[in-house]
C-alpha cells in the first residue's frame, strides 16, 4: 500500500529557531493535512490544505506557522519562531478524491524544542 | 464544537480477553465514526468506521456499533492477541474533502501471554 513519508523522524531544536517539517503525500492525494500530539494529549487538528490554499485551520495555527506544497510532491509545515509548548509529535496524513473520509497519516516527527 | 472522549489508558489485558474501549462523541450535525490505530513506530491508520446510527464497522475481529441515542462508539475485540498491542484512537468526521478529522486523546493496549 502507498505510504505518506515524513521527516525528519526526530527534530530536536532550540527556542526560537526556525523548524520545517517535511511530508511526502501519496501521489494522487488531493487534501493534505498537519496534526499534532502533545504527550499524553489528544490529537489536534491544525491546518487543512487543499487545491494550494488552506481550507480550514484551527486556533493553534497562528502567524507563526505556515504550509505550502511548493512542487506538488512535498507538503511542509514551517515554524518560524519556535516555543516550547511546540514540543510534539507532528503528523502529516492525506485523503484522496472520494467521499471515503479516510485519512492516510505518515509516522509522525517528533519535535523536541529546547 | 466536536469532540470525542475515550477512556484513558493505558489498559492490559492478557491474551484471549475481551476488550472494550468506550468512546463517546460531541457533534452538531451527523458525523461518521471511525476507530484508527497506532502501532509502535507508525502512523496512525484507519482500523473501522461507520457512517449513519446503527452501522456496525468491523475489522481484523474488532467491532464498534454507532449508537446515536448515547452518542457512542465504543471499540470491542471478544479475543485480544498479543499483536493487537498498541494505541486505539476514537474519531470523527463531519464529511469528506477538506474536512478535518477530530480525534480522542489515544487509548494504549497491552496484551500479554
Amino acid at each position: 500500500e502507498p505510504e505518506v513519508t515524513q521527516t525528519p523522524s526526530h527534530q530536536v531544536t532550540q527556542m526560537g529557531q526556525e523548524v520545517i517539517l517535511r511530508c511526502v503525500p501519496i501521489s494522487n492525494h488531493l487534501y493534505f493535512y498537519w496534526y499534532r500530539q502533545i504527550l499524553g494529549q489528544k490529537v489536534e487538528f491544525l491546518v487543512s490544505f487543499y487545491n494550494n490554499e488552506i481550507s480550514e485551520k484551527s486556533e493553534i495555527f497562528d502567524d507563526q506557522f505556515s504550509v505550502e506544497r511548493p512542487d506538488g510532491s512535498n507538503f511542509t509545515l514551517k515554524i518560524r519562531s519556535t516555543k516550547l509548548e511546540d514540543s510534539a509529535m507532528y503528523f502529516c496524513a492525506g485523503r484522496d478524491r472520494g467521499e471515503s473520509e479516510k485519512l492516510f497519516f505518515g509516522s509522525g516527527t517528533q519535535l523536541s524544542v529546547l | 464544537g466536536d469532540s470525542v472522549t475515550q477512556m484513558e489508558g493505558p489498559v492490559t489485558l492478557s491474551e484471549e480477553a475481551f476488550l472494550t474501549i468506550n468512546c463517546t462523541y460531541t457533534a452538531t450535525g451527523y458525523p461518521s465514526l471511525f476507530w484508527y490505530v497506532q502501532y509502535p513506530g507508525e502512523g496512525l491508520q484507519l482500523l473501522l468506521k461507520a457512517t449513519k446510527a446503527d452501522d456496525k464497522g468491523s475489522n481484523k475481529g474488532f467491532e464498534a456499533t454507532y449508537r446515536k441515542e448515547t452518542t457512542s462508539f465504543h471499540l470491542e475485540k471478544g479475543s485480544v492477541q498479543v499483536s493487537d498491542s498498541a494505541v486505539y484512537f476514537c474519531a470523527l468526521s463531519e464529511g469528506g474533502g477538506y474536512q478535518k478529522v477530530t480525534f480522542g486523546t489515544g487509548t494504549k493496549l497491552q496484551v500479554i501471554p
